[in-house]
C-alpha cells in the first residue's frame, strides 16, 4: 500500500530556479492538498484540488502553481524559487468529509540558496 | 479567524510519567477535531477524529477528549516510542482545516 508518494525527497535550488514537486496517491481519493511546514507554525495550505480538474488557492498560494494532471496526481510547480519558499513541503489526500482524515506523503525538503 | 492553539510546545516525560496536550481553537462550526502523529522526517499520520463535545476516542495508551472550546490528547504509561510531535487540526463548517503548530512530546527511558 503506497498511499501518497512525494517525489523528490530533498532538493537544493538557487534563487530563481524552478522546479515541480510531484505527487501521486493510489487510494482513488478525490482530494488532494499541498501544504508547506515551517519550524513554529502549524501546516499551512497553499492550493488544493476538491476534485479532477479543479484547483483552489489555499492560505499561502503566492509563488506557487499546481496542476491536477488527473484524479491521482497532483503536481505543485515554483516557477522563481525565493529563500523564503525554503521548507517543507507535504502533499495530502482524502475523500469528501472523510472521517479517516487525510492521508500524507512523508514530504519534500527543500532549501533554496 | 479559525484558530488552533497547542500547548505546551515541547513536554518531556519520563516513562511511565502520564500526561496531557491541550488543543485550543476557535472555529465558525466545528466539523471535526482531527488528531495526528509526525515522526521526525515524516508526514502527519492519522489518529483520531471527534466530532461533539464529550465525545472520547481512545488507542493503546492514547485517549483523545473533546469539549466546546478544547481537546485534549492524553497519555497513560508512555514508552520512548510515543515520542513524537503531535498535531490537532480542525475542520470547519465551510470545509476549511486549520492545524495547530504540534506539541512535541519527548519520553525518556
Amino acid at each position: 500500500n503506497a498511499g501518497v508518494t512525494q517525489t523528490p525527497k530533498f532538493q537544493v535550488l538557487k534563487t530563481g530556479q524552478s522546479m515541480t514537486l510531484q505527487c501521486a496517491q493510489d487510494m482513488n481519493h478525490n482530494s488532494m492538498y499541498w501544504y508547506r511546514q515551517d519550524p513554529g507554525m502549524g501546516l499551512r495550505l497553499i492550493y488544493y484540488s476538491a476534485s479532477e480538474g479543479t484547483t483552489d488557492k489555499g492560505e499561502v498560494p503566492n509563488g506557487y502553481n499546481v496542476s491536477r494532471l488527473n484524479k491521482r496526481e497532483f503536481s505543485l510547480r515554483l516557477e522563481s524559487a525565493a529563500p523564503s519558499q525554503t521548507s517543507v513541503y507535504f502533499c495530502a489526500s482524502s475523500e469528501e468529509y472523510s472521517r479517516a482524515g487525510y492521508t500524507f506523503g512523508s514530504g519534500t525538503r527543500l532549501t533554496v540558496v | 479567524e479559525d484558530q488552533v492553539t497547542q500547548s505546551p510546545e515541547a513536554l518531556r516525560l519520563q516513562e511511565g510519567e502520564s500526561s496531557s496536550l491541550n488543543c485550543s481553537y476557535t472555529v465558525s462550526g466545528l466539523r471535526g477535531l482531527f488528531w495526528y502523529r509526525q515522526d521526525p522526517g515524516k508526514g502527519p499520520e492519522f489518529l483520531f477524529t471527534l466530532y461533539s463535545a464529550g465525545e472520547e476516542k481512545e488507542k493503546e495508551r492514547l485517549k483523545a477528549t473533546l469539549t466546546k472550546k478544547e481537546s485534549f490528547l492524553h497519555i497513560t504509561a508512555p514508552k520512548p516510542e510515543d515520542s513524537a510531535t503531535y498535531l490537532c487540526a480542525v475542520q470547519a463548517a465551510n470545509n476549511d482545516m486549520r492545524f495547530g503548530a504540534g506539541t512535541r512530546l519527548t519520553v525518556k527511558p
